[in-house]
């Protein structure tokens, strides 16, 4: 599984965009590339996956260049609900392993 | 989607006991898994709950200290064995759904122990 590196924390403020690259320079042919969010006391929830390109969804977009060895996870027009920690995660995406290895995560911050 | 819940939410537990956390999901599937998030920490999984058969563990933890039972499609269960205060942490267990591409992880609520 490929290792995934994203920035730490992050700070924001209502109604801005963020946008949180992750870097996953080891990524295989047939990995996913998959957004979670988790907010204090929950579970981890799912927010957006992709392969390539752009992926939209109600919730976020998700850019990956060409090379896949990156992605974006852009959110428009924060709240301060959105204020979480946010999992870049590569995997197969099949139900073969389904096995997610989480990293750090980033800890977003969404300021009035 | 997938509606997973966990037995008990939270416990405060002595050294040297043991604890049972249970995960039930709404419909059958297939993957399910067991992590440990640590206060302040991301993730680590555990292992892997196979029906029918012995979990597959991930390096770092073994049978004696986290047995894990699968009797059917819809349940699992966890047991934190000889408890120590270092393992004290949220315990999840999630399933997995596949999409038109890809797969969707569900994670539970949590369990989360406190051990004294």
């Amino acid at each position: 599984l490929a290792k995934t590196t994203q920035p730490i924390s992050m700070d924001s403020y209502e109604g801005q965009e963020v946008n949180i690259t992750c870097s996953h320079n080891n990524i295989a042919t047939n990995d996913y590339i998959t957004w979670y969010q988790q907010f204090p006391s929950q579970g981890p929830r799912f927010i957006i996956q992709g392969y390539k390109t752009k992926v939209t969804n109600e919730v976020a977009s998700l850019f990956i260049p060409a090379d896949r060895k990156s992605s974006t996870l852009s959110l428009p027009r924060v709240s301060l609900s959105d204020t979480a920690v946010y999992y870049c995660l590569v995997g197969d995406g099949s139900s073969n392993t389904g096995k997610l290895i989480f990293g750090q995560g980033t800890t977003l911050q969404v300021k009035p | 989607s997938a509606v997973i819940s966990q037995k008990p939410s939270r416990d405060i537990c002595q050294r040297g006991t043991s604890l049972t956390i249970q995960c039930q999901v709404d419909s059958q599937v297939t993957m399910m898994f067991w992590y440990r998030q640590q206060p302040g920490q991301s993730l680590t999984l555990i292992a892997t709950a196979n029906q029918g058969s012995e979990a597959t563990y991930e390096s770092g933890f073994v049978i004696d200290k986290f047995p894990i039972s699968r009797p059917n499609l819809t349940f699992s269960t966890l047991t934190v064995s000889n408890m120590s205060p270092e393992d004290s942490s949220i315990y999840l267990c999630s399933v997995v759904r596949l999409r038109d591409l890809g797969s969707e992880q569900y994670f539970g609520p949590g369990t989360r122990l406190t051990v004294t």
